[in-house]
């Protein structure tokens, strides 16, 4: 199974702050990497997909890249409602695998 | 406008059965595979297993964890999808989502991606 390892698993930061979140694939997916965002008590939801392209709907400030088997996700200007858990997701093969989640908190 | 409403879920004693089930709307159901996500309290996502589509004759696949105990099935004449859950375990406590693959050929090439989600339903194994 291919492991998938985000970090920090938590963050403070301000409203106006970059923030990035990493994930890192235990081997190669090329761009088969999602990125969700989930609130408290609601269903996840699809930020970007394919490592780097946004989801419509997705407020641009979020943006996502990839490096070999690196991937980061970033929000160029937080917002009171970015304030979220963050999970990568492999879609290169089954089974299908998450990282542990980044939790970004109000400084 | 896609909708995905999942139902069954409950407090079930360990060792028993459950059937869950999801309602899809809004999208060309039996052109795509469906999967299932839960989340235990508190934790991460875990992928629970998958359906294939009825091009790729609804072939499924599942996490370890679950294999032998779980067993996804679809009914595309009612736009369904359903988990039925047997031999529950306390540590299959979770909210269970029913997720859509709608994914995105960009290029020639499929990029898989849970695009919708249901809101999730809660099943808790106690005795």
């Amino acid at each position: 199974d291919i492991q998938m390892t985000q970090s920090p698993s938590s963050l403070s930061a301000s409203v106006g702050d970059r923030v990035t979140i990493t994930c890192r694939a235990s081997q190669t997916i090329s761009s088969y990497l999602n990125w969700y965002q989930q609130k408290p008590g609601k269903a996840p939801k699809l930020l970007i997909y394919a490592a780097s392209s946004l989801q419509s709907g997705v407020p641009s400030r979020f943006s996502g890249s990839a490096s070999g088997t690196d991937f980061t996700l970033t929000i160029s200007s937080l917002q009171p409602e970015d304030f979220a858990t963050y999970y990568c997701q492999q879609s290169y093969s089954i089974p299908r695998t998450f990282g542990q989640g980044t939790k970004v908190e109000i400084k | 406008e896609v909708q995905v409403v999942e139902s069954g879920g409950g407090l079930v004693q360990p060792g028993g059965s459950l059937r869950l089930s999801c309602a899809a709307s809004g999208f060309t159901f039996s052109d795509h595979f469906m999967d299932w996500v839960r989340q235990a309290p508190g934790k991460g996502l875990e992928w629970v297993g998958r359906t294939r589509n009825e091009a790729n004759t609804h072939t499924t696949e599942y996490a370890a964890s679950v294999k032998g105990r779980f067993t996804i099935s679809r009914d595309d004449s009612k736009n369904s999808l359903y988990l039925q859950i047997n031999s529950l375990k306390t540590e299959d406590t979770a909210v269970y989502y029913c997720a859509v693959d709608l994914g995105y050929n960009i290029g020639g090439t499929w990029y898989s991606n849970f695009r919708h989600w249901g809101q999730g339903t809660l099943v808790t194994v106690s005795s």
